[in-house]
């Protein structure tokens, strides 16, 4: 079946430094969603992903889909402590109607 | 609603009783998840409908766990005979295919 990891799987960062999140499907994906889930919360979706190659911004938030849509990255540039939390990704296969797959997770605090 | 509804939002039951979570999609949704959540773990995917089509049961731990949709809306996750590996928070999601999922805010359960 369908597999999507993502690396690292914790991350600790000092407030304003940078942070990478990596997502990685055994598979090709039709396209690529990321959330992020605060502390106590449920997954909020961010933002999808459907090109190739496509790179897509939210103000400090770097969304890169790698050229054989089977990858994927989340770049913060100068991280906040508003940015804790646990950021997925998650992608459909090129199949009718067949589930979304989320991937591991990481998990990013910020130390102040 | 505006949101996908869960209840009830907290569980409290003894080990050996059956729990019945309810899931409310957002009005018009053909595809709905269940998903289970161990504390600081990721996203563990129980069971998948997608409009008239037969679920996708292939996350589903054990025969003890099973879900049904009524009329492409309102979801039932039960879990019968409860043990306490079984306590977790209880996420329901909606979207249309290939669409990004909206949570509810879960069921937490507790088994004492």
């Amino acid at each position: 079946g369908q597999q999507v990891m993502q690396i690292p799987q914790y991350q600790h960062v000092q407030e304003g430094e940078d942070f990478t999140t990596y997502c990685n499907s055994s598979t090709t994906l039709s396209n690529i969603q990321w959330y992020k889930q605060r502390p106590g919360g449920h997954p909020v979706f961010l933002i999808q992903l459907v090109k190739s190659g496509e790179v897509k911004k939210q103000k400090r938030l770097t969304f890169q889909f790698g050229e054989a849509k089977k990858n994927s990255s989340l770049h913060i540039t100068a991280t906040q402590t508003t940015d804790v939390g646990t950021y997925f990704c998650a992608g459909y296969r090129n199949f009718g109607n067949e589930k979304l797959t989320f991937g591991t997770g990481t998990r990013l605090t910020i130390i102040p | 609603g505006a949101g996908v509804s869960q209840s009830p939002s907290n569980k409290v039951t003894e080990k050996g009783k059956d729990v019945e979570l309810r899931c409310d999609p957002i009005s018009g949704h053909t595809a709905l998840y269940w998903y289970r959540q161990s504390l600081g773990q990721g996203l563990e995917f129980l069971i998948y409908f997608q409009g008239n089509s037969a679920p996708d049961k292939s996350g589903l731990p054990s025969d003890r766990f099973s879900a049904e949709r009524t009329g492409g809306s309102v979801s039932t996750l039960t879990i019968q005979r409860t043990q306490q590996e079984d306590s977790a928070v209880y996420l329901c999601a909606s979207s249309l295919w290939p669409g990004p999922q909206h949570f509810g805010d879960g069921t937490r359960l507790s088994i004492l």
